[in-house]
């Protein structure tokens, strides 16, 4: 079973910020957090990862609680192009197993 | 630095058909998987390899799909025969540790 919990869907303005929550809170304290999203008919593709502290790159930031038990990942400027499905996803422990829920259905609205 | 590689894109079969699926992993790395996704569901493990050993295949149903990955390089996986309910996106992903990058994926329709 998916160790993390997400909404089903969003809806954001193009141009607003895009702040995708997720829920991990049974992560092990050596477990990363990785978000990845999926454009219609591609494969996922790896957005941000981190473990504790906030991770920020060119795609996305992602914001991790200090007890860890959930994250938000946020797209800052939100465009069409960022219409996708959203997993996040944490490392099964002892392993390098990911499993994958159901994610988030982001829609980006002109 | 070149993705990952998967052949076919698409693949239509009547069931009962034996189908193949092939990946090229990005070069030197050590794990590859190969996930289902059924429409509208994320993607499912099906198996893992480290190297050229499984490390995971216990989602895979052993009685129809098999999976080898020769010399740690390339992988395929094949299904004989196939049902009605393996119609599906077959993605390929390689990482070095951690972090998996996906192929474009083999979109399979089982008539």
């Amino acid at each position: 079973d998916a160790k993390t919990t997400q909404p089903p869907s969003m809806d954001c303005a193009e141009g607003r910020a895009a702040n995708l929550p997720c829920n991990h809170s049974t992560i092990s304290g050596n477990e990363y957090v990785y978000w990845y999203r999926q454009i219609h008919s591609q494969g996922p593709q790896y957005i941000i990862h981190g473990l504790k502290n906030n991770e920020t790159n060119e795609m996305a930031s992602l914001i991790i609680t200090e007890d860890r038990k959930s994250s938000t990942l946020i797209l800052p400027h939100a465009t069409l192009r960022d219409t996708a499905v959203y997993y996040c996803i944490v490392r099964v422990k002892g392993t390098y197993k990911y499993i994958f829920g159901t994610g988030t259905r982001l829609k980006v609205l002109a | 630095e070149a993705g990952v590689a998967q052949s076919p894109r698409y693949k239509i079969i009547e069931k009962r058909q034996s189908v193949a699926f092939w990946c090229n992993p990005i070069s030197g790395h050590a794990t590859l998987y190969w996930y289902q996704q059924i429409l509208g569901q994320g993607p499912k493990l099906l198996i893992q390899f480290q190297n050229n050993g499984v490390v995971d295949d216990s989602q895979l149903p052993k009685d129809r799909f098999s999976a080898e990955r020769l010399k740690g390089v390339d992988s395929t996986l094949k299904i004989q025969p196939a049902k009605l309910e393996d119609s599906a996106v077959y993605l390929c992903a390689s990482s070095p540790l951690g972090t998996q990058y996906f192929g474009p994926g083999t979109r399979l329709l089982v008539l």
